[in-house]
């Protein structure tokens, strides 16, 4: 088992609608969770990170962490063709210089 | 822009060849990561130096290897390339190290061995 799942997608949604992405994990030492973005041909941006369970807020987008369920999400909300592009969940231990990527979701928003 | 520098962008060679990749991190970083990107593997971890001395390891061949000067750039030694080698190289850094800094990537350099 990888320890980092993420569906790969294409993901393809109509403008205005809520994205809901998502990985699971099977580490339990996993503390930190990221979510970058990634531009075609570009390097991936980090967008939001977290590092508890819960909620965390950041304009339209939404990230949550379940650590009972080991699953991570990332909300976008009034979705807009800008936001076309990989999105990659990431995450680390304490004290590890490592962070383990998912191998990214593919999201299209459609005008 | 992230304010990391890969040279080259793109880099065509054949199998059995040796390439350098070149990165310079955001000023004041001291810490350069190497990532390899695929469609099959996703963006695969290769080594990580901080301040001149290697840090960490991840999936990186005994084919591969890097250095990090004193000037704080980088360099990504791959040797014997095989078709396999084909990929997106990606330099991140980050101010510090631990998995909690935020590391800034690179544009990228995509390889194609022929």
């Amino acid at each position: 088992q990888k320890e980092v799942e993420q569906d790969p997608g294409p993901l393809s949604v109509p403008e205005g609608a809520i994205v809901s992405l998502n990985c699971t994990y099977s580490n339990s030492a996993f503390q930190y969770f990221m979510w970058y973005r990634q531009y075609s041909r570009k390097g991936p941006e980090l967008l939001m990170y977290t590092y508890s369970s819960g909620n965390k807020e950041d304009g339209r987008f939404t990230a949550q962490v379940d650590k009972s369920s080991k699953y991570i999400s990332l909300f976008i909300r009034d979705s807009q063709p800008s936001d076309s592009a990989t999105y990659l969940c990431a995450m680390s231990a304490w004290g590890d210089d490592k962070i383990i990527f998912g191998k990214g979701t593919r999201l299209h928003i459609l005008p | 822009d992230s304010g990391v520098t890969q040279t080259p962008k793109h880099l065509i060679t054949a199998t059995g060849q040796r390439v350098t990749l070149r990165c310079s991190p955001r000023s004041g970083d001291l810490s350069v990561y190497w990532y390899q990107q695929s469609l099959d593997q996703g963006l695969q971890f290769l080594i990580q130096y901080y301040n001149g001395e290697e840090r960490a390891k991840g999936n990186i061949l005994e084919r591969f290897s890097a250095q990090q000067f004193p000037d704080l750039h980088s360099e990504l030694n791959l040797s014997s390339l095989e078709l396999g080698d084909s990929a997106l190289y990606f330099c991140a850094s980050s101010a510090g190290t631990g998995g909690q800094e935020t590391q800034y990537f690179g544009p990228g350099t995509r390889l194609l061995v022929l």
